[in-house]
């Protein structure tokens, strides 16, 4: 079955560097990434999505890179503040449409 | 506009205790899940329902049920619950199931001692 992981469970980065959060897949066949902010206590909240006919895609500081040849995935934030403090979850469209999720990198912004 | 919403907000049961978690959305969105949380994890699919009328299980239904009350609400009860139970839950619901966005409700914080 499909598996979501992320290469590292936490992240610390100095307010206003760049973030690079990474997540890796291992079905091929997948054809649809999600990225979701968790904050304490909240639920999972849409960032930004990326379908595998592409290899970039920009949101408002935040771009998603997908390299299907290694099957990774990487969110980049740029210009980090404090309200990007959070957990980061990439999610992968499986059968039926339904999403597998990693299990999350906490990104902790230090001012 | 509410979004999606979730209660209780916290909850503890007794082992063999039953419950219902209640989820509504005021989108109109067709579909809903139910996922669960647990420490160091991702979220696990339940159940869900694609639209009005549909039920169908996900990754971990064993000890779950739900019930598409409606277009809006979506309701999970655990009949008798056991503490491999304790966990955060949540709902979630998107637009057409050919959309993926899903937009998740604040989660419900249960217990079982």
């Amino acid at each position: 079955g499909e598996s979501v992981g992320l290469h590292l469970p936490t992240l610390s980065v100095q307010e206003g560097d760049n973030s690079i959060i990474n997540c890796a897949y291992s079905n091929s066949a997948s054809d649809y990434f999600i990225w979701y902010k968790q904050e304490s206590g909240k639920g999972p909240q849409f960032i930004i999505d990326i379908r595998s006919n592409m290899d970039k895609r920009q949101g408002q500081r935040v771009t998603v890179l997908l390299n299907k040849t290694v099957k990774h995935l990487s969110l980049q934030i740029a210009a980090t503040q404090p309200g990007d403090s959070a957990v980061y979850f990439c999610a992968e469209k499986g059968g039926a449409n339904n999403l597998f999720f990693g299990t999350g990198t906490r990104l902790t912004v230090i001012p | 506009n509410a979004g999606v919403t979730q209660t209780p907000k916290f909850q503890v049961l007794k082992t063999g205790q039953s419950m219902t978690l209640q989820c509504a959305q005021d989108m109109n969105h067709n579909s809903m899940y139910w996922y669960r949380q647990d420490p160091g994890m991702g979220l696990r699919l339940i159940y869900y329902s694609a639209s009005e009328g549909t039920t169908d299980k996900g990754e971990v239904p064993n000890g779950y049920n739900v019930s598409r009350l409606n277009k809006r609400e979506f309701s999970l009860r655990l009949e008798s619950a056991a503490p491999s139970q304790t966990s955060v839950y949540f709902c979630a619901s998107i637009w057409l199931r050919g959309q993926e966005t899903q937009y998740f409700g604040p989660g419900t914080r249960l217990l079982v001692l």
